[in-house]
Protein backbone atom coordinates (compact mmCIF):
# COMPACT_ATOMS: atom_id res chain seq x y z
CA UNK A 1 0.00 0.00 0.00
CA UNK A 2 0.97 3.55 0.12
CA UNK A 3 3.37 5.26 2.54
CA UNK A 4 5.11 8.17 3.34
CA UNK A 5 8.02 8.24 5.46
CA UNK A 6 9.42 11.44 7.56
CA UNK A 7 12.04 12.09 9.56
CA UNK A 8 10.56 12.57 13.05
CA UNK A 9 12.79 15.27 14.79
CA UNK A 10 14.76 19.17 13.11
CA UNK A 11 16.42 21.04 15.44
CA UNK A 12 17.21 24.59 13.65
CA UNK A 13 18.69 27.70 15.10
CA UNK A 14 16.28 30.99 14.18
CA UNK A 15 17.53 32.17 10.93
CA UNK A 16 18.29 29.05 9.59
CA UNK A 17 17.40 27.59 6.79
CA UNK A 18 14.95 24.32 7.68
CA UNK A 19 14.96 21.24 5.51
CA UNK A 20 12.33 18.73 5.78
CA UNK A 21 12.43 15.76 3.78
CA UNK A 22 9.93 13.13 2.67
CA UNK A 23 9.75 9.92 -0.10
CA UNK A 24 6.76 8.48 -0.83
CA UNK A 25 5.64 5.39 -2.74
CA UNK A 26 2.73 6.12 -4.85
CA UNK A 27 3.75 7.89 -8.55
CA UNK A 28 0.08 8.40 -9.68
CA UNK A 29 -0.38 11.07 -7.09
CA UNK A 30 -1.63 14.19 -8.63
CA UNK A 31 -0.45 16.44 -6.11
CA UNK A 32 1.46 16.48 -2.92
CA UNK A 33 1.19 18.73 0.29
CA UNK A 34 2.34 19.87 3.17
CA UNK A 35 0.68 21.25 6.34
CA UNK A 36 1.20 22.52 9.12
CA UNK A 37 0.51 21.47 12.56
CA UNK A 38 0.38 23.94 15.65
CA UNK A 39 0.41 22.09 19.00
CA UNK A 40 -3.69 21.20 20.05
CA UNK A 41 -4.60 22.48 16.71
CA UNK A 42 -6.05 21.43 13.42
CA UNK A 43 -3.82 21.13 9.89
CA UNK A 44 -3.05 24.15 7.92
CA UNK A 45 -2.42 23.45 4.40
CA UNK A 46 0.89 24.99 4.09
CA UNK A 47 1.74 24.17 0.11
CA UNK A 48 1.60 21.80 -2.42
CA UNK A 49 3.24 20.84 -5.41
CA UNK A 50 1.70 19.64 -8.82
CA UNK A 51 3.66 16.30 -10.01
CA UNK A 52 4.36 17.83 -12.89
CA UNK A 53 6.58 20.00 -11.29
CA UNK A 54 10.00 20.10 -9.69
CA UNK A 55 10.43 23.03 -7.50
CA UNK A 56 7.20 25.62 -6.23
CA UNK A 57 8.51 28.62 -4.77
CA UNK A 58 6.48 30.46 -2.16
CA UNK A 59 7.97 33.62 0.03
CA UNK A 60 10.30 31.73 2.43
CA UNK A 61 8.96 28.80 1.27
CA UNK A 62 10.73 26.74 -1.28
CA UNK A 63 8.94 22.49 -2.12
CA UNK A 64 11.66 20.69 -4.63
CA UNK A 65 10.18 17.16 -5.99
CA UNK A 66 12.33 14.82 -7.36
CA UNK A 67 9.79 12.20 -9.10
CA UNK A 68 12.26 9.31 -10.11
CA UNK A 69 13.11 9.20 -6.38
CA UNK A 70 9.88 9.88 -4.89
CA UNK A 71 11.22 12.43 -2.77
CA UNK A 72 9.47 15.68 -1.80
CA UNK A 73 11.32 18.21 0.21
CA UNK A 74 10.18 21.57 2.22
CA UNK A 75 12.56 23.89 2.85
CA UNK A 76 11.85 27.35 5.38
CA UNK A 77 14.33 30.09 5.14
CA UNK A 78 14.97 32.53 7.59
CA UNK A 79 13.03 29.99 10.08
CA UNK A 80 11.54 31.69 13.06
CA UNK A 81 10.43 30.71 16.41
CA UNK A 82 6.74 30.77 15.05
CA UNK A 83 7.90 27.64 12.55
CA UNK A 84 7.89 25.36 15.48
CA UNK A 85 5.16 22.90 14.63
CA UNK A 86 4.78 19.88 13.08
CA UNK A 87 4.87 19.29 9.35
CA UNK A 88 3.27 16.49 7.49
CA UNK A 89 3.77 15.70 4.29
CA UNK A 90 0.79 13.89 2.41
CA UNK A 91 0.11 12.16 -0.83
CA UNK A 92 -3.74 11.25 -2.17
CA UNK A 93 -3.91 7.71 -2.15
CA UNK A 94 -6.45 5.25 -0.68
CA UNK A 95 -9.43 3.75 -2.63
CA UNK A 96 -11.19 7.15 -1.66
CA UNK A 97 -8.84 9.55 -3.01
CA UNK A 98 -8.45 10.27 0.68
CA UNK A 99 -4.47 11.75 1.86
CA UNK A 100 -1.72 9.28 2.68
CA UNK A 101 0.13 11.09 5.87
CA UNK A 102 3.79 11.32 6.71
CA UNK A 103 4.17 10.43 11.02
CA UNK A 104 5.07 14.21 11.07
CA UNK A 105 8.33 16.16 11.37
CA UNK A 106 8.54 17.88 14.69
CA UNK A 107 10.82 20.88 13.90
CA UNK A 108 12.12 23.18 17.21
CA UNK A 109 13.44 26.51 16.59
CA UNK A 110 15.65 28.18 18.87
CA UNK A 111 16.73 31.94 19.27
CA UNK B 1 -10.88 31.04 1.50
CA UNK B 2 -11.51 27.24 1.77
CA UNK B 3 -12.39 27.42 5.74
CA UNK B 4 -13.55 24.70 7.39
CA UNK B 5 -14.72 24.67 10.76
CA UNK B 6 -15.53 22.44 13.69
CA UNK B 7 -17.59 22.41 16.77
CA UNK B 8 -17.08 21.60 19.64
CA UNK B 9 -13.39 21.85 19.50
CA UNK B 10 -13.06 20.13 22.82
CA UNK B 11 -15.17 17.85 24.71
CA UNK B 12 -15.28 16.01 27.78
CA UNK B 13 -17.82 13.40 28.41
CA UNK B 14 -18.73 10.18 31.01
CA UNK B 15 -17.80 6.53 29.61
CA UNK B 16 -21.20 5.10 28.24
CA UNK B 17 -22.42 8.61 26.61
CA UNK B 18 -22.78 9.63 23.10
CA UNK B 19 -21.17 12.38 21.47
CA UNK B 20 -21.68 14.46 18.19
CA UNK B 21 -18.89 16.18 16.20
CA UNK B 22 -20.08 18.72 13.49
CA UNK B 23 -17.48 19.67 10.57
CA UNK B 24 -19.13 22.55 8.10
CA UNK B 25 -17.29 23.40 5.13
CA UNK B 26 -18.13 27.61 5.42
CA UNK B 27 -17.57 29.24 1.97
CA UNK B 28 -17.58 26.14 -0.16
CA UNK B 29 -19.77 23.05 -1.06
CA UNK B 30 -18.05 20.06 0.25
CA UNK B 31 -18.53 17.03 -2.02
CA UNK B 32 -16.72 15.16 -0.18
CA UNK B 33 -16.15 15.31 3.73
CA UNK B 34 -13.07 12.95 5.40
CA UNK B 35 -12.93 11.96 8.53
CA UNK B 36 -9.35 11.23 10.33
CA UNK B 37 -7.94 10.68 14.07
CA UNK B 38 -4.99 11.25 15.63
CA UNK B 39 -3.57 9.65 18.41
CA UNK B 40 -0.94 11.73 20.75
CA UNK B 41 2.32 11.94 18.72
CA UNK B 42 1.05 10.18 15.76
CA UNK B 43 0.21 10.95 12.04
CA UNK B 44 -3.75 11.05 11.10
CA UNK B 45 -5.21 8.13 9.79
CA UNK B 46 -8.89 7.99 8.51
CA UNK B 47 -11.91 6.61 9.70
CA UNK B 48 -14.22 7.12 6.94
CA UNK B 49 -15.11 8.91 3.79
CA UNK B 50 -18.35 10.87 3.11
CA UNK B 51 -20.11 11.76 0.09
CA UNK B 52 -22.87 14.15 0.36
CA UNK B 53 -26.28 12.13 -0.03
CA UNK B 54 -24.58 8.75 0.34
CA UNK B 55 -23.71 6.53 3.02
CA UNK B 56 -20.01 6.73 4.50
CA UNK B 57 -17.30 4.79 3.31
CA UNK B 58 -15.50 3.18 6.25
CA UNK B 59 -11.66 1.89 6.25
CA UNK B 60 -11.19 -1.69 7.91
CA UNK B 61 -11.42 -1.61 11.07
CA UNK B 62 -13.54 1.34 11.95
CA UNK B 63 -16.58 0.13 13.57
CA UNK B 64 -19.70 2.14 11.60
CA UNK B 65 -22.29 1.44 14.53
CA UNK B 66 -19.91 2.88 16.72
CA UNK B 67 -18.89 6.12 14.53
CA UNK B 68 -21.75 7.19 12.83
CA UNK B 69 -21.62 10.02 10.02
CA UNK B 70 -23.91 12.20 8.23
CA UNK B 71 -23.32 14.01 5.80
CA UNK B 72 -27.02 15.79 5.58
CA UNK B 73 -26.00 18.46 3.30
CA UNK B 74 -23.13 19.88 0.79
CA UNK B 75 -21.84 22.06 3.91
CA UNK B 76 -22.33 20.10 7.09
CA UNK B 77 -20.94 16.20 8.21
CA UNK B 78 -21.52 14.69 11.67
CA UNK B 79 -19.38 12.07 13.04
CA UNK B 80 -21.15 10.88 16.61
CA UNK B 81 -19.13 8.57 18.84
CA UNK B 82 -21.74 6.36 20.20
CA UNK B 83 -20.76 4.85 23.90
CA UNK B 84 -18.26 6.57 24.21
CA UNK B 85 -15.17 4.99 26.03
CA UNK B 86 -11.59 5.78 27.31
CA UNK B 87 -10.48 4.27 24.65
CA UNK B 88 -12.01 6.48 22.03
CA UNK B 89 -10.66 9.45 23.46
CA UNK B 90 -8.38 11.50 20.79
CA UNK B 91 -8.31 14.60 18.16
CA UNK B 92 -10.81 13.98 15.41
CA UNK B 93 -10.23 16.32 12.67
CA UNK B 94 -12.81 17.10 9.31
CA UNK B 95 -11.03 18.00 6.09
CA UNK B 96 -12.97 18.75 3.45
CA UNK B 97 -12.91 18.72 -0.60
CA UNK B 98 -14.77 19.48 -3.68
CA UNK B 99 -15.25 18.74 -7.32
CA UNK B 100 -14.19 20.49 -9.89
CA UNK B 101 -11.64 23.54 -10.42
CA UNK B 102 -7.84 22.81 -10.78
CA UNK B 103 -7.22 21.82 -7.21
CA UNK B 104 -9.95 18.64 -6.85
CA UNK B 105 -8.11 16.84 -4.39
CA UNK B 106 -6.94 19.64 -2.26
CA UNK B 107 -8.27 19.15 1.04
CA UNK B 108 -8.76 21.71 3.72
CA UNK B 109 -8.86 20.86 7.61
CA UNK B 110 -11.00 21.70 10.45
CA UNK B 111 -9.12 22.94 13.44
CA UNK B 112 -9.74 19.50 15.13
CA UNK B 113 -11.95 18.66 18.19
CA UNK B 114 -10.08 16.89 21.24
CA UNK B 115 -12.31 14.24 23.00
CA UNK B 116 -11.59 13.24 26.70
CA UNK B 117 -13.57 9.82 27.92
CA UNK B 118 -13.49 9.56 31.40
Amino acid sequence: GEDVEQSLFLSVREGDSSVINCTYTDSSSTYLYWYKQEPGAGLQLLTYIFSNMDMKQDQRLTVLLNKKDKHLSLRIADTQTGDSAIYFCAEVGGSQGNLIFGKGTKLSVKP
Amino acid sequence: GAVVSQHPSRVICKSGTSVKIECRSLDFQATTMFWYRQFPKQSLMLMATSNEGSKATYEQGVEKDKFLINHASLTLSTLTVTSAHPEDSSFYICSASWRGGPFQETQYFGPGTRLLVL
